[in-house]
């Protein structure tokens, strides 16, 4: 079936804009995770739904980031003001459910965002 | 000191060659622990998830010492589609996030 989808691919903005990245989690996935990944190092969380509501918001770095999941699905992750420091791979997982022994995470390909 | 920690390599190994890599973790309550390998600009993909009692896929036995926090990673007779960067990866048991190490990088040469 299909996979975690997650776009754009690539994005490149300018210091002070706005972006949207979208996540499309693999369907009947009630679990949605936001990770950040810079060069060289593992992903570092941001955010996690369960269902609609934002079960863990502990990593989101600063105010200037948002997510929402309004029907429990498609999760749009929001920056505001980017910074250059903000450029990385921002990578979407998906799992059956947060706990237990389904708790296995599926990640989508990333969107590269780069700020200049 | 950091969650999850990693020897970051990297480990240059002819083909055939078997490799171990280790983590430790510090946080006592994790209850999950899984492998996951990432390709070079592409998203990690679970290898295995790691038992208390190490269970064994093929070539890759993973191992887990809950008293010294520690994981292990054996991959034997390595391939070069081996080559990638192995992440160790902890929950906790009610729905929290994963705490990626940083990884560790494999490279296996012909």
């Amino acid at each position: 079936g299909a996979g975690v989808s997650q776009t754009p691919s690539n994005k490149v903005t300018e210091k002070g804009k706005y972006v949207e990245l979208r996540c499309d989690p693999i369907s009947g996935h009630t679990a949605l995770y936001w990770y950040r990944q810079s060069l060289g190092q593992g992903p570092e969380f941001l955010i996690y739904f369960q269902g609609t509501g934002a079960a863990d918001d502990s990593g989101l770095p600063n105010d200037r980031f948002f997510a929402v999941r309004p029907e429990g699905s498609v999760s749009t992750l929001k920056i505001q003001r980017t910074e250059r420091g903000d450029s990385a791979v921002y990578l979407c997982a998906s799992s059956l459910k947060s706990s237990g022994s389904q708790n296995t995470q599926y990640f989508g390909p990333g969107t590269r965002l780069t700020v200049l | 000191r950091k969650e999850v920690e990693q020897d970051p390599g990297p480990f240059n190994v002819p083909e055939g060659a078997t490799v171990a890599f280790n983590c430790t973790y510090s946080n006592s309550a994790s209850q999950s622990f899984f492998w996951y390998r990432q390709d070079c600009r592409k998203e990690p993909k679970l290898l295995m998830s790691v038992y208390s009692s190490g269970n064994e896929d093929g070539r890759f036995t993973a191992q887990l010492n809950r008293a010294s926090q520690y994981i292990s990673l054996l991959i034997r007779d390595s391939k070069l589609s081996d080559s990638a960067t192995y992440l160790c990866v902890l929950a906790g048991n009610y729905g929290q996030n994963f705490v990626f190490g940083p990884g560790t990088r494999l490279s296996v040469l012909p």
